[in-house]
């Protein structure tokens, strides 16, 4: 059975960083890329990064590029989205998912983790 | 980046009905590769998405048959037959054509 396990999420204040992590199993990691998407409270889904099996490929939504960093360590099964300069915007609950596509550049979710829910307050 | 727009936000359905929810792109979905990255997510209270349709009318493994898709190009459409309780919940359409992928605002399914 697919699993996805987020944690790291908690309550920062606004400028400061925080790292998620999400730890896979049921599955080989290290043969699929993986995402990771945000709900704000009350809101819809907003896909936030992606990336390739071997890190090869990284894409980022503009909102979160050059404050975010998704990265991965298959020998861990984990991936991981570090978060910098973080904003009241940027509270929201954080999934990962797993992409699904044979193709890098096309995508769809399968598996869903619980998410860990992030809070940027003062 | 590709905006997806929903309608209607929100449907009120007696159980055992039939809705359908709409989903259009500002842009072609087509995929250089042919495919089309068109894909349905329901939302249950409290609960992450669960993917229902992929690549517009591909029902995921263990989705009921009352569920599906068509479209092409910039217009889709999920069908929802004999609605069940279990049914309930905020739907969502999402683009993985190209990035950054992109969601619908999401189609509340209430009953009547």
């Amino acid at each position: 059975e697919v699993q996805l396990v987020e944690s790291g999420g908690g309550l920062v204040q606004p400028g400061r960083s925080l790292k998620l992590s999400c730890v896979a199993s049921g599955f080989t990691f290290s043969n699929y890329g993986m995402n990771w998407i945000r709900q704000a409270p009350g809101k819809g889904l907003e896909w936030v990064a992606y990336i390739s099996s071997g890190s090869s490929y990284i894409y980022y939504a503009e909102t979160v590029k050059g404050r975010f960093t998704i990265s991965r360590d298959n020998a861990k099964n984990t991936l991981y989205l570090q978060m910098t300069s973080l904003r009241s915007e940027d509270t929201a609950l954080y999934y990962c998912a797993r992409h699904e596509a044979i193709t890098t550049t096309a995508n769809w979710f399968a598996y869903w983790g619980q998410g860990t829910l992030v809070t940027v307050s003062s | 980046d590709v905006v997806m727009t929903q309608t209607p936000v929100s449907l009120s359905v007696s159980l055992g009905g039939q809705v359908s929810i709409s989903c259009r792109s500002s842009q072609s979905l087509v995929h250089n590769n042919g495919n089309t990255y068109l894909s349905w997510y329901l939302q249950k209270p409290g609960q992450s998405p669960q993917l229902l349709i992929y690549k517009v009318s591909n029902r995921f493994s263990g989705i009921s048959d009352r569920f599906s898709g068509s479209g092409s190009g910039t217009d889709f459409t999920l069908k929802i037959s004999r609605v069940e309780p279990d049914d309930l919940g905020v739907y969502y359409c999402g683009q993985g054509t190209q990035y950054p992928n992109t969601f619908g605002a999401g189609t509340k399914l209430e009953l009547k």
